[in-house]
């Protein structure tokens, strides 16, 4: 994506935390959608910030600072199945804007 | 369980042929998108529908054209493929309105033109 940026590979074993950062510049902003991607298939929903803050699901987190433009997502326990490619999207006027995604690998 | 689908896993077409992609949502959403996805480029918007007949062009519409007539379908078309066009193409579906639009996506369509 143009204006959002997110490392493009990360690696971590099995059962640690491993934190993806993601970086925005937007003139408007509605929300922050974070999707996991696994190879072969379509994107799927994982989390949603429209306030600065941190939002918790199970395993995974998602942090949100909107006068740094920033959030991160936080996997903990991590597994052999959390590996996979995880977008970043901000949303403003009725549509996402997509960072290129981070491929994250797990090794056991 | 909610569902997009989308008419073809695979498609190879030749340079000038016209290419219909189809995407059919059973979640009554408003808004539906064609994405083409490009390794190290990510997810790029090519259209957007936020309602029956309506159409927006996103970041990338150039040799693109869409279809709304019903508010389950989307259609993407390529008037005439050109090599360039080769890439995966996602459609999505979301609600509109206040509170939270997560997408749906599609499987998506891998088209070759050869």
């Amino acid at each position: 994506g143009q204006n959002i940026d997110q490392p493009t590979e990360m690696t971590a074993t099995e059962g640690a935390i491993v934190q993806i950062n993601c970086t925005y510049q937007t003139s408007g902003f509605n929300g922050l959608f974070w999707y996991q991607q696994h190879a072969g298939e379509a994107p799927t929903f994982l989390s949603y910030n429209v306030l600065d803050g941190l939002e918790e699901k199970g395993r995974f987190s998602s942090f949100l600072s909107r006068s740094k433009g920033y959030s991160y997502l936080l996997l903990k326990e991590l597994q052999m199945k959390d590996s996979a490619s995880y977008l970043c999207a901000y949303f403003y006027g009725g549509k996402s804007t997509f960072g290129d995604g981070t491929t994250l690998t797990v090794k056991p | 369980d909610v569902k997009v689908t989308q008419s073809s896993r695979y498609l190879v077409k030749r340079t000038g042929e016209k290419v219909f992609l189809e995407c059919v949502q059973d979640m009554d959403h408003e808004n539906m998108f064609w994405y083409r996805q490009d390794p190290g480029l990510g997810l790029r918007l090519i259209y957007f529908s936020y309602d029956v007949k309506m159409k927006e062009k996103g970041d990338i519409p150039e040799g693109y054209s869409v279809s709304r007539e019903k508010k389950e379908r989307f259609s993407l078309i390529l008037e005439s493929a050109s090599t360039n066009q080769t890439s995966m193409y996602l459609c999505a579906s979301s609600t509109r309105g206040t509170g939270r639009h997560e997408q749906y996506f599609g499987p998506g369509t891998r088209l070759t033109v050869t």
